[in-house]
């Protein structure tokens, strides 16, 4: 198994491009979500999903979208990209939503915003 | 986040050292999670609490859930070079097991 992929590694935008950060799992989990890390404010929920063709708001999801068209797949969407968004993403999943399951990541997404 | 306190900030330790880093939650657990991550890296799974006075250990790590008091140690025993990195607690409240919260993490440095 590959468990979480994300793509790109990196990526460098310009304020007001937009873009999809990719993430996929082949481990059948139904819960995935996106997270943001940033220098000294740990990891921070954007959207979650706990099935295909649902997702929800996180803590901090303004300036991103999100759709789960099928298990494996949950990509993150950029409408317009602002400095405030340079981040490291980071996407989970795990079979279920909540309870006492262990979230796998992703090795993560370096975007800057100039 | 604001629901999770973590404590404290950073630590450097010399080697052989115990160490001690706590996790504090402002609402109701349902779960509480402890990763671990190297810099520049994504996040390792250490272990998951759930159950008040419950108590797990991975090798030389071990952590506790205090559920009064909402708040979870993780405690390493003669540490080593190998346990570097951000620990991170993790949670999800009763309010919604759906959204995970995440501590500040914690940065250890182990000095040889």
């Amino acid at each position: 198994n590959a468990g979480v992929t994300q793509t790109p590694k990196f990526q460098v935008l310009k304020t007001g491009q937009s873009m999809t950060l990719q993430c996929a799992q082949d481990m059948n989990h139904e819960y995935m979500s996106w997270y943001r890390q940033d220098p000294g404010m740990g990891l921070r929920l954007i959207h979650y999903s706990v099935g295909a063709g649902i997702t929800d708001q996180g803590e901090v999801p303004n300036g991103y979208n999100v759709s789960r068209s099928t298990t494996e797949d949950f990509p993150l969407r950029l409408l317009s990209a602002a400095p405030s968004q340079t981040s490291v993403y980071f996407c989970a999943s795990s079979y279920e939503g909540g309870g006492p399951n262990e979230q796998f990541f992703g090795p993560g997404t370096r975007l800057t915003v100039l | 986040s604001q629901e999770l306190e973590q404590s404290p900030q950073s630590l450097i330790v010399q080697e052989g050292k115990n160490l001690t880093i706590n996790c504090t939650s402002s609402k109701t657990l349902y779960g509480l999670y402890w990763y671990k991550q190297k810099y520049g890296e994504g996040l390792i799974f250490l272990m998951m609490l759930q159950k008040g006075g419950e108590e797990k250990s991975h090798e030389k790590i071990t952590a506790k859930l205090d559920e009064k008091k909402q708040q979870s140690s993780l405690h390493i025993t003669a540490s080593q070079p190998s346990h570097a990195g951000i620990y991170l607690c993790g949670a999800a409240t009763i309010y919604n097991f759906n959204k995970f919260y995440f501590g500040s993490g914690t940065k250890l440095n182990v000095k040889p």
